[in-house]
């Protein structure tokens, strides 16, 4: 059953607006929760984490609110550029040592 | 720093024969992890070393995958009897497994098509 779930599947938002991307987990005992960007032909890299001990992690454009009563995250991505167009991935794990678990990812377009 | 180095970029093989897949971690690095991707089932687990120490291979179909870490500077993954199901881009990451540490660094993969 997939551990990490992500929506929505696609997204496509014009250059300037805010991009919201979505993800929610089940168990209780993941702790760290890493967010990667695939770009097409690429592998993944990561792109900004959060810990259980934080509510919010912002990296420029980036930020991470995390909501742990509801086991839900969400990626905020200000003043959205074409150059973000890429896949979104969530992932988490028990501690930041152990293997990550992925969501199905997020395919983002950011229009001109 | 050359990165997470994957060796072969592409590999073909027919069904019934073995693929051996590559790779070395970033120097330093004490973990390394194993994944594959395809578009239906994502990024999926396969197995994980720790100072070459297997520490969980819960996402190795048992049968036919093997992988190993006879060295810090290389480890192999390798599926023998290929199937049609096991075309995917193989993914190989290692990361530097200190505490708070769990950014995955990411090889460029190796694509296996299955004949």
């Amino acid at each position: 059953q997939q551990q990490v779930r992500q929506s929505p599947q696609s997204l496509t938002v014009w250059e300037g607006e805010t991009t919201i991307l979505n993800c929610s987990y089940e168990d209780s005992t993941f702790d760290y929760f890493p967010w990667y960007r695939q770009f097409p032909g690429k592998s993944p890299a990561l792109l900004i984490a959060i810990s259980l001990v934080s509510n919010k992690k912002e990296d420029g454009r980036f930020t991470i609110f995390f909501n742990k009563r509801e086991k839900k995250l969400s990626l905020h991505i200000t003043d959205s550029q074409p150059g973000d167009s890429a896949t979104y991935f969530c992932a988490a794990s028990v501690d930041s040592g152990t293997y990550q678990r992925f969501g199905t990812g997020t395919k983002l377009q950011v229009v001109p | 720093n050359a990165g997470v180095i994957q060796t072969p970029r592409h590999k073909v093989t027919g069904k019934g024969q073995e693929a051996t897949l590559w790779c070395e971690p970033i120097s330093g690095h004490s973990a390394v992890f194993w994944y594959r991707q395809t578009i239906v089932q994502g990024l999926e687990f396969l197995t994980y070393f720790r100072n070459q120490a297997p520490i969980d291979d819960s996402g190795m179909p048992k049968e036919r995958f093997s992988a190993q870490m006879p060295n810090q500077s290389h480890s192999t993954l390798k599926i023998q009897s290929t199937q049609p199901q096991d075309s995917a881009v193989y993914l190989c990451a290692s990361s530097p497994g200190t505490v708070n540490t769990g950014q995955l660094y990411f090889g460029e993969g190796s694509k296996l098509t299955v004949l």
